[in-house]
């Protein structure tokens, strides 16, 4: 069975600074792996995906993500954190149905 | 990216009365089209997926009367609450992915309560 796991509940981040939002994920056979994020009241937005090449990945918003198929994890990275970065962030993986984390709430304070 | 749109995106309703939320896709054909719960500060759980043309594949422990799906056209799939009660309160999301993509693209949520 294929699961997703973010081991914070929540990050808090001064603005300016890197922040890191960790992800790791079981699952058989060759992951497709995705970040989206949550602001109040509003549905999922798609950030970043890995499904073959490259294990760094770029995004939206200045978003990167690693993956790492020996620690089978997918964190989500920014050089440079926004006070508008503050939100609710969920790693998915995929096989025949998206499966999401419990999320991760980033606070970037000023 | 491709277009969601959920409709309504807030709705109160009175115990025992029913409600159907919308989702559309505007701007591509989604055969299949997956509708979730989110309760507050919780992840999102899959209730069930909505097939265009035949009945929907609910998850464990949903029950397929209460959670009315419908999916009559490549691009809208309805979701009936039925006979809604307190504990049916919640966040309602449905998504889709286009044949294009392999990334799935969301409604913006339905906040329902029921007093």
């Amino acid at each position: 069975a294929q699961s997703v796991a973010q081991p914070e509940d929540q990050v808090n981040v001064a603005e300016g600074n890197p922040l890191t939002v960790k992800c790791t994920y079981s699952v058989s056979g060759n992951p497709y792996l995705f970040w989206y994020v949550q602001y109040p009241n509003r549905g999922l937005q798609f950030l970043l995906k890995y499904i073959t090449g490259d294990n760094l990945v770029k995004g939206s918003y200045g978003f990167e993500a690693e993956f790492n198929k020996s620690q089978t994890s997918f964190h989500l990275k920014k050089p440079s954190a926004l006070v508008s970065d503050s939100a609710l962030y969920f790693c998915a993986v995929s096989h025949n149905k998206l499966i999401f984390g419990a999320g991760t709430r980033l606070a970037v304070h000023p | 990216g491709a277009v969601v749109s959920q409709h309504p995106s807030r709705v109160i309703c009175k115990s025992g009365t029913s409600v159907k939320i919308e989702c559309r896709s505007l701007d591509f054909q989604a055969t299949t089209m997956f509708w979730y719960r989110q309760f507050p500060k919780q992840s999102l759980m899959l209730m069930a997926t909505s097939n265009e043309g035949s009945k929907a594949t609910y998850e464990q422990g949903v029950e397929k009367d209460k959670f009315l799906i419908n999916h009559a056209s490549l691009t809208l799939s309805t979701l009936t609450v039925t006979s809604a009660h307190p504990e049916d309160s919640s966040f309602y999301i449905c998504s889709a992915r286009p044949g294009y993509a392999t990334e799935a693209f969301f409604g913006q949520g339905t906040r329902l309560t029921v007093v």
